[in-house]
């Protein structure tokens, strides 16, 4: 059971570059969010989507953009990254409604430089 | 608004010895409580969590955590520490909501000397 899978794992952008996260869940979760890690900071959540066709945005959703594909998957776009936005990007998602249990990626490390 | 305060960024104990962790909370319903621990280059995991009844929640690992409403706080502890202890722990508040968001502390790293 994969649980939930991140991809990529490691990247490195210049400023001004886009790129998209991958997030894929195989436990039939409704619940899917993103959060950033950053030393001393804790995780932040930047957006989420509580079920299928519906987004929202989080604590820190400046300069990211989200599309929630279908049950299984939740991507974060980076349109124009920012030295700002190095950090490391974790996927989570939960059983909507019934338990705030997150089930966590490995995380994606970006660099932007 | 909910917010969770890990009062110890860092904390150092040696193998075989006791461990708490501190963790308090503000949350304006009965909220639901959790710590994560995460080792180096990992994800989180879940540790154990809180919901209600019983105040003591036992966790995987050997950890336990106790809710005392009057504090707002909800401590880890463990009673003997293993050097694969060593990792970032975070306490979480969520909420029984259609999105059921949950707020993070800061974390605290454990160290464990030998």
């Amino acid at each position: 059971n994969a649980g939930v899978t991140q991809t990529p794992k490691f990247q490195v952008l210049k400023t001004g570059q886009s790129m998209t996260l991958q997030c894929a869940q195989d436990m039939n979760h409704n619940s899917m969010y993103w959060y950033r890690q950053d030393p001393g900071m804790g995780l932040r959540l930047i957006y989420y989507s509580a079920s299928e066709g519906t987004t929202d945005k989080g604590e820190v959703p400046n300069g990211y953009n989200v599309s929630r594909l279908n049950k299984r998957e939740f991507s974060l776009r980076l349109e124009s990254a920012a030295p700002s936005q190095t950090s490391v990007y974790f996927c989570a998602s939960n059983v909507q409604g019934l338990t705030g249990e997150l089930f966590f990626g490995e995380g994606s490390r970006l660099t932007v430089l | 608004a909910q917010s969770v305060t890990q009062p110890d960024i860092h904390i150092t104990v040696s193998e075989g010895a006791s461990l708490e962790l501190r963790c308090n909370y503000s949350y304006g319903a009965t909220p639901y409580l959790f710590w994560y621990v995460q080792s180096p280059g990992q994800g989180l995991q879940l540790l154990l969590k809180y919901f209600s009844g019983d105040t003591l929640v036992q966790g995987i690992k050997g950890f336990e955590a106790e809710f005392k409403r009057s504090q707002s706080s909800f401590n880890l502890r463990k009673p003997s520490v293993h050097w694969s202890d060593a990792a970032e722990y975070f306490c979480a508040v969520g909420a029984n909501t259609n999105a059921g968001k949950s707020t993070f502390g800061d974390g605290t790293t454990l160290t464990v000397k030998p």
